[in-house]
Formats: C-alpha cells, sequence, structure tokens
C-alpha cells in the first residue's frame, strides 16, 4: 500500500516565524507535491518536484520554499510565516507525468498567530 | 486557465438515496477528469477517473458522467451509505500529470441513517 506521512500533524506558529513541514514516501514515487487546502478554494498546488535535489514552482508559490533532499523526502519551507498562510497543508505523491492517481499524505494544520 | 466550478457545497441525504455532485469546467482541451473522497482527518484518495473518450463509468455504487459539450462532470452515488460520509472533490487537467491537476472546492456529504 502506498505510503505518504506527513509531520507534524497539527502546528501552530508566530508570525515571522520559521515553518518547515515534512513528507515522506515510501512508494518509490518520482513526483511529489505540496497543496494548500483552503476552505471554498479546493486544494492549490504549491510546489512540485519531479527528481531529487530539483523542484518546480506550481501555482501558488509565493511566501514558500520547497527542497527535495532525496526521492523519499520532501519538505515545505515558510520562511517568514504570515497570517494568510494558516491552512491544511497535503502532501502528495505520484509514480510519473503518466499517473492518474496521487496519493497523499494525512495532512498538517498550519496555525499562524 | 482552467476554472473548476464544484456545487453543490454541502449535501445531506438518507441511507439509501442518490447523492449528485456536479463539476463545471472552462477548458476544451481538459483531458483527464478524476474524483477523490477526503474522509475526516484524512488526506484525499482517488475514488475514480475518466479520460475525455469515455462518458460513463461505473464501479461499486459509484457513476461518473462526462458531458463534453457542456463541459460538465458529474459524481452520482448511488443507494448512499453512512460510510459514504465524506468530502468528494473533482479534479480535471489536461494531461495526466499531477502537477496540472486543478481541484474542484468540495462538496461535504452527509449520509443519515
Amino acid at each position: 500500500e502506498a505510503a505518504v506521512t506527513q509531520s507534524p500533524r497539527s502546528k501552530v506558529a508566530v508570525t515571522g516565524g520559521k515553518v518547515t513541514l515534512s513528507c515522506h514516501q515510501t512508494n518509490n514515487h518520482d513526483y511529489m507535491y505540496w497543496y494548500r487546502q483552503d476552505t471554498g478554494h479546493g486544494l492549490r498546488l504549491i510546489h512540485y518536484s519531479y527528481v531529487a535535489d530539483s523542484t518546480e514552482k506550481g501555482d501558488i508559490p509565493d511566501g514558500y520554499k520547497a527542497s527535495r533532499p532525496s526521492q523519499e523526502n520532501f519538505s515545505l519551507i515558510l520562511e517568514l510565516a504570515s497570517l494568510s498562510q494558516t491552512a491544511v497543508y497535503f502532501c502528495a505523491s505520484s509514480e510519473g507525468t503518466s499517473a492518474e492517481t496521487l496519493y497523499f499524505g494525512s495532512g498538517t494544520r498550519l496555525t499562524v498567530l | 486557465g482552467e476554472q473548476v466550478e464544484q456545487r453543490p457545497p454541502h449535501l445531506s441525504v438518507r441511507e439509501g438515496d442518490s447523492a449528485i455532485i456536479i463539476c463545471t469546467y472552462t477548458d476544451s482541451a481538459t483531458a483527464y477528469f478524476s474524483w477523490y473522497k477526503q474522509e475526516a482527518g484524512a488526506g484525499l484518495q482517488l475514488l475514480m477517473s475518466v479520460l475525455s473518450n469515455v462518458d460513463r463509468k461505473e464501479e461499486q455504487g459509484l457513476t461518473v458522467l462526462l458531458n463534453k459539450k457542456d463541459k460538465r462532470l458529474s459524481l452520482n452515488l448511488t443507494a448512499a451509505h453512512p460510510g459514504d460520509s465524506a468530502v468528494y472533490f473533482c479534479a480535471v487537467s489536461e494531461d495526466q500529470g499531477g502537477r496540472a491537476l486543478i481541484f474542484g472546492t468540495g462538496t461535504t456529504v452527509s449520509v443519515s441513517p
């Protein structure tokens, strides 16, 4: 069974602080993604990666950085957290460009105060 | 760019009834259509997907209909049961790559006994 695990499950951060969200997959998938979920907006793609040591911008990359140090791990970094970044963040993986299925983690609920 | 609208935002049905969720999209080049289910506290899981050459697909009490003329995708939960209570998302793209998936805003379905 495909497995994508995220940590932490929830986090409270202060405005201006640095936040790192982590994602680990055991699927041996090439592609990994970070999505943000907000009420009324569905899921929006922040960053994705198709190979270790390389990341690509998604639809809403501003204010976020990503890091893919290995095939298994993909991190999302908020250097200066802001109130507007309060949301639920999902990591996902897929086999490749022709993959039909995204495998999602359980999400990280981030609250910025 | 592609715009996806999903309705209704909330749907309450009794066990055994049908529940229908509709998504409309704007880009006629859209070629890949999928439905995801998000149970409470969990990530999204793929329910069904179809390519643009398919008008109808049925699996395990679920029916997906694609009307390319009207740019409309629907998910019908026939004979809903309490285990179907969840948030449902449509997701579409011009290809099958996850990086290009555009998600709808979600429909919260509640099935009462």
